[in-house]
């Protein structure tokens, strides 16, 4: 069962802000927001994180809305090594790790020059 | 640079061989993963170990075989394997296991089975 929708693909201006919007209308309040991404060849990496509150680190910001059913993962100003898959998920906090870790497909971002 | 290493990043064997991936965290974490991504498939969690113990072991074939010696290190011992099982094996760990533990993952090990 996909808990997640993504749009399969986007296209970004490099130095623009890249805006990756994540549907998860059926979350459950234990349930984290987490966003990886996916360089062909090269195993996930973790972005971000979070679970009501908005949240920024050194790679992007994610907002999520006052409902929590959708989410944005935000890249200020993206670089042509931000191309990647981008995988939104949902995950139940004391399950993670033991469950099996959906990525679905995710969202293809092509930084173009 | 993600603070989980795996070796080697590429293997090719034979269905007769016996091979072993190697993983290595430098994370002080007490939890260990190996997945499997194919290609155009979700990924597959394999096994997980908590503490040097496994604590999940997903119906895996008993032709892939963990091994963990320390919190540090997780192997993946491979024998007579199959051409399907060609695939990208990812070493993962985390602090814990529960809310808020994020998963780290290393750069996968491409097996080619031939």
């Amino acid at each position: 069962d996909a808990k997640t929708t993504q749009p399969t693909s986007m296209d970004c201006a490099e130095g623009r802000a890249a805006n990756l919007p994540c549907n998860h209308s059926t979350i459950s309040g234990n349930e984290y927001v987490y966003w990886y991404r996916q360089i062909h060849s090269q195993g996930p990496q973790y972005i971000i994180h979070g679970l009501k509150n908005n949240e920024t680190n050194e790679m992007a910001s994610l907002i999520i809305t006052e409902d929590r059913k959708s989410s944005t993962l935000i890249l200020p100003h993206a670089t042509l090594r931000d191309t990647a898959v981008y995988y939104c998920i949902v995950i139940e906090g004391s399950n993670f790790g033991n469950e099996k870790l959906t990525f679905g497909t995710g969202t293809r971002l092509t930084i173009i020059p | 640079e993600t603070g989980v290493t795996q070796t080697p990043r590429h293997l090719v064997m034979g269905m007769t061989n016996k091979k072993s991936l190697k993983c290595e965290q430098h994370l002080g974490h007490n939890a260990m993963y190996w997945y499997k991504q194919s290609a155009k498939k979700p990924l597959e969690l394999m096994f997980v170990y908590s503490l040097e113990e496994r604590v999940e072991n997903n119906s895996v074939p008993s032709r892939f075989s963990p091994e963990c010696p320390n919190s540090s290190h997780l192997f993946l011992h491979l024998h007579t394997l199959q051409p399907e099982d060609s695939a990208l094996y990812l070493c993962a760990s985390s602090q814990g296991q529960g809310a808020g533990n994020t998963i780290y993952f290393g750069e996968g090990s491409w097996l080619t089975v031939v």
